[in-house]
């Protein structure tokens, strides 16, 4: 079974700070997606990572790709309250079309 | 901006009933796919649809659930007859290629009593 592990799954920080979301996965993928979700919202894109040392930046997010490791990082760059949401990583294993989906880390940005 | 769309927003329904969920995808996507998330957890996969069949689904999808695609547009979700465990949010996702990003409809907020 492919697990997907995020963490943490809780985070609060404080606006201006830095941080970094991890997620591991259990089984051979060089897809992977990293997602934001408002309370009771859909599922927003915010990033897509296809190979190996994949690095993409938007804003104050930048996500990484190690296909090797089978980790992922999302890094918050001077956080502010905008960014409170739920991030979702997600994997797709090579042998099939699925996004398995990690539980999620809550952030909160306080002032 | 092409969005997928989901309808309806909101559906009740009592135990054992029918309820079909209803999707748009963006215009020229073939790939569509159904996941849920139950309140407070995580987003799971349920079923993959390509050229008019499933290409994958998961254990949730059981009999009592179907997928079709009736007139070249809508994509839908079936599910049989409803039990309490399957209220939940279902999201309806579309892609334009298999390894591309995947865009997410609204959600259809399933509630059983």
């Amino acid at each position: 079974e492919l697990k997907v592990e995020q963490n943490p799954l809780f985070l609060s920080m404080q606006e201006g700070k830095n941080y970094t979301i991890y997620c591991n996965y259990s089984t051979t993928s060089d897809r992977l997606y990293w997602y934001r979700q408002d309370p009771g919202k859909s599922l927003e894109s915010l990033f897509v990572l296809l190979s190996n040392g994949a690095v993409k930046q938007e804003g104050r997010l930048m996500a990484s790709l190690d296909t090797k490791a089978r980790l992922s990082t999302l890094h918050i760059t001077a956080a502010v309250h905008d960014l409170s949401a739920t991030y979702f990583c997600a994997v797709v294993p090579n042998s099939g079309y699925a996004l398995n989906f990690g539980k999620g880390t809550s952030l909160l940005v306080t002032p | 901006e092409p969005e997928v769309t989901q309808t309806p927003s909101h559906q009740v329904t009592q135990m054992g009933q029918e309820v079909i969920l209803r999707c748009v995808p963006i215009s020229n996507h073939l790939y569509f796919y159904w996941y849920r998330q139950i309140l407070g957890q995580k987003v799971e996969f349920l079923v993959s649809f390509y050229n008019n069949e499933i290409s994958e689904k998961s254990e949730i999808f059981d009999d009592q659930f179907s997928v079709e695609r009736p007139d070249g547009s809508n994509f839908t979700l079936k599910i049989r007859s409803t039990k309490l465990e399957d209220s939940a949010m279902y999201f309806c996702a579309t892609s334009g290629s298999e390894k591309g990003e995947l865009f997410f409809g609204e959600g259809s907020r399933l509630t059983v009593l």
